[in-house]
């Protein structure tokens, strides 16, 4: 299997950008999908592939990707952002194997 | 618009096997592979295992040897059981709908989750 290593924390002052890094192996094959989930509620897909988002998701979330890192950026950081996010892809096995980082709590400032 | 929906028992015993059902409800069960994921409490998330609607199952190699997923399609629905639980085992569970967004197969669909404990 294969391990997906997230910063535990950052913070972004309101309206400015935030990046968050993901890093694994993994990340060299499969692209890597975002999720947001805030207290008591389930995670939600806000990135997915080279840089989709699903509709409903504001244009602020973008995703990249070089190598064995993934990024999820917010751009104009809002108060509602603040959240854990946890990135996610299929791990090495060659096999439906998924693997989840250990996430990143943004707080928006 | 997909929803999905787990219900079971909230407390187990250790020793007993944890059984839960995710019912599919706004769209067709088939064609989609379904998965289970969960989150001990305040912890991150761990993937357990994806079924496919014809009965293909992927498992957490870590939990393989305890998880056993089936499903349903006449009544939309997926279970879950894992054996021989611990308190290590007490998290919320999710089921989830792996996506078919192309190329890329994201968990596009979530349920609320459900909180199972484990104790005596």
């Amino acid at each position: 299997s294969s391990e997906l290593t997230q910063d535990p924390a950052v913070s972004v002052a309101l309206g400015q950008t935030v990046r968050i890094t993901c890093q694994g192996d993994s990340l060299r094959s499969y692209y890597a999908s975002w999720y947001q989930q805030k207290p008591r509620q389930a995670p939600v897909l806000v990135i997915y592939g080279k840089n989709n988002r699903p509709s409903g998701i504001p244009d602020r979330f973008s995703g990249s990707s070089s190598g064995n890192t993934a990024s999820l950026t917010i751009t104009g950081a809002q108060a509602e952002d603040e959240a854990d996010y946890y990135c996610s892809s299929r791990d090495s096995s060659g096999y439906l194997h998924y693997v989840f980082g250990s996430g990143t709590k943004v707080t928006v400032l | 618009q997909v929803q999905l929906q787990e219900w079971g028992p909230g407390l187990v015993k250790p020793s007993e096997t944890l059984s839960l059902t995710c019912t599919v409800s706004g769209g067709s069960i088939s064609n989609y592979y379904w998965s289970w994921i969960r989150q001990p409490p305040g912890k991150g998330l761990e993937w357990i295992g994806n079924i496919y609607y014809s009965g293909s199952t992927y498992y957490n190699p870590a939990l393989k040897s305890r998880v056993a997923i089936s499903v349903d399609t006449s009544k939309n629905q997926f279970s879950l059981k894992l054996s021989s639980v611990t308190a290590a085992d007490t998290a919320v569970y999710y089921c989830a709908r792996l996506g078919d967004r192309g190329t890329y197969y994201p968990f596009d669909y979530w349920g609320q989750g459900t909180l199972v404990t484990v104790s005596s």
